[in-house]
């Protein structure tokens, strides 16, 4: 049973442009949703996350928005560089589930010249 | 410069084997995970430990086991029940073990059968 739906699996975004990646969900208990980014031969790491009290949240060139009554939610990418080029994973958790993060299933996002 | 430590980056295993993954961290951690990494599969939690000598079950325990014998340390083994053990296997820790705590992953190991 997937909980977090992730879309696309990959994207190719030209250098400047804007990267979007998409994340719908199931569990109405999901109150936290972060999103990691993992290089090749790396582990993933925390990029921004967002709780459903706010409908958008920016930092830098990365945005979270976040639909609730939708339950969907995505990464946009402003003025996207080759150097962003990474998988990027959605994640999220249950108030009172600790730490426990259900992941999507991954976007690898290029970005070319 | 502290971090988490996976040992060895790739592994293979035998028919039959048991193997074991290293996962050391020196950032004085409360909390480390398990998880496996399959191409359009995502992440997913096989175990976890929240203190020293407790650990539970994640949501794909089977044919795995696991140790905490050390705070720093949490050591997984594959068994030979796990039969379809090729993956990436990723470690990862948590300073305590509220939910907005950051994730932090060490580099993984590739393991393989032969």
């Amino acid at each position: 049973q997937q909980q977090v739906k992730q879309s696309p699996q990959s994207l190719i975004v030209q250098k400047g442009g804007i990267s979007i990646i998409n994340c719908a969900y199931e569990n109405t208990a999901f109150d936290y949703f972060p999103w990691y980014q993992q290089f090749p031969g790396k582990g993933p790491a925390l990029l921004i996350a967002i709780r459903p009290d706010v409908s958008e949240k920016k930092e830098g060139r990365f945005t979270i928005s976040f639909n609730k009554s939708a339950k969907q939610f995505s990464l946009h990418i402003m003025d996207s560089q080759p150097g962003d080029s990474a998988t990027y994973f959605c994640a999220a958790s249950e108030n009172g589930g600790g730490n426990k993060l259900t992941f999507g299933t991954g976007t690898q996002l290029k970005v070319e010249l | 410069d502290g971090g988490i430590t996976q040992s060895p980056k790739y592994l293979f295993r035998k028919e039959g084997q048991n193997v074991t993954l290293s996962c050391e961290q020196n950032l004085n951690h409360d909390a480390m995970y398990w998880y496996r990494q399959d191409p359009g599969q995502g992440l997913r939690l096989i175990y976890y430990s929240q203190i020293v000598n407790d650990f539970q079950k994640g949501d794909i325990a089977e044919g795995y086991s696991v140790s905490r014998e050390k705070k720093e340390s949490f050591p997984l083994t594959v068994t030979s029940a796990q039969k379809n053990p090729t993956a990436f296997y990723l470690c990862a820790s948590t300073l305590g073990t509220s939910q907005s705590e950051k994730l932090f992953f060490g580099s993984g190991t590739q393991l393989s059968v032969l």
